[in-house]
């Protein structure tokens, strides 16, 4: 069975800094997911990430896939207050049956 | 013009009440979910809709039913409510089969709680 880890689970930074949230899968998926969700609020989708090596950014995140190594990683830019959130990796061999992380959750601090 | 919609928002009821979550969307998918989010925000898939075909039912207990009476609708019905059954549900929507990378689309959510 598919099982997804992500670490940090807790992340406080300043803001100005950068950090990395890593995602760990363990056996073969042909998909990524990254999402972010705010405090009682839904899940929206930031990143799609499907090939070994595809890397693809939005403003002051990153995120890239490893498909060898079953890695996928969230980097961070000069943090800002708006990027506190919790963020969730998800993976799986179809959408059908997705395994979420147990998700990051990020304070950025002035 | 919401994308994924369910309600209600907030369900509270009684242990032992029946209860129903009802979720549409209009984003054209043809698969629609159930997802489960506890109190420690953990996620965990319970039934995957393909028009209208249940594809996945994650060993959910079988007090809960979930039913699609066309590919736009997904509702969801549990019976005996018990405590453990207190978190929130996302229901969402996406492209389906294999081969499809498109990302879930998620409604609000319904935060459950009983009592």
């Amino acid at each position: 069975e598919l099982k997804v880890e992500q670490n940090p689970l807790f992340l406080s930074m300043q803001e100005g800094k950068n950090y990395t949230i890593y995602c760990n899968y363990s056996t073969t998926s042909d998909r990524l997911y990254w999402y972010r969700q705010d405090p009682g609020k839904s899940l929206e989708s930031l990143f799609v990430l499907l090939s070994n090596g595809a890397v693809k950014q939005e403003g002051r995140l990153m995120a890239s896939l490893d498909t060898k190594a079953r890695l996928s990683t969230l980097h961070i830019t000069a943090a800002v207050h708006d990027l506190s959130a919790t963020y969730f990796c998800a993976s799986g061999r179809s959408n059908y049956k997705l395994t979420f992380g147990k998700g990051t959750l990020l304070t950025v601090n002035p | 013009d919401t994308a994924v919609s369910q309600t209600p928002k907030y369900l509270v009821t009684q242990m032992g009440n029946d209860k129903s979550i009802k979720c549409e969307q209009n984003l054209g998918h043809d698969t629609m979910y159930w997802y489960k989010q506890d109190s420690k925000k953990f996620l965990k898939i319970m039934f995957s809709y393909n028009n209208k075909e249940l594809i996945i039912n994650e060993t959910v207990p079988n007090r809960f039913s979930p039913k699609s009476p066309d590919k736009a609708h997904l509702n969801l019905h549990i019976n005996s409510l018990e405590l453990g059954d207190s978190a929130v549900y996302f229901c969402a929507s996406s492209h389906g089969g294999q081969g499809v990378n498109s990302p879930l689309h998620f409604g609000n959510g319904t935060r459950l709680t009983v009592t």
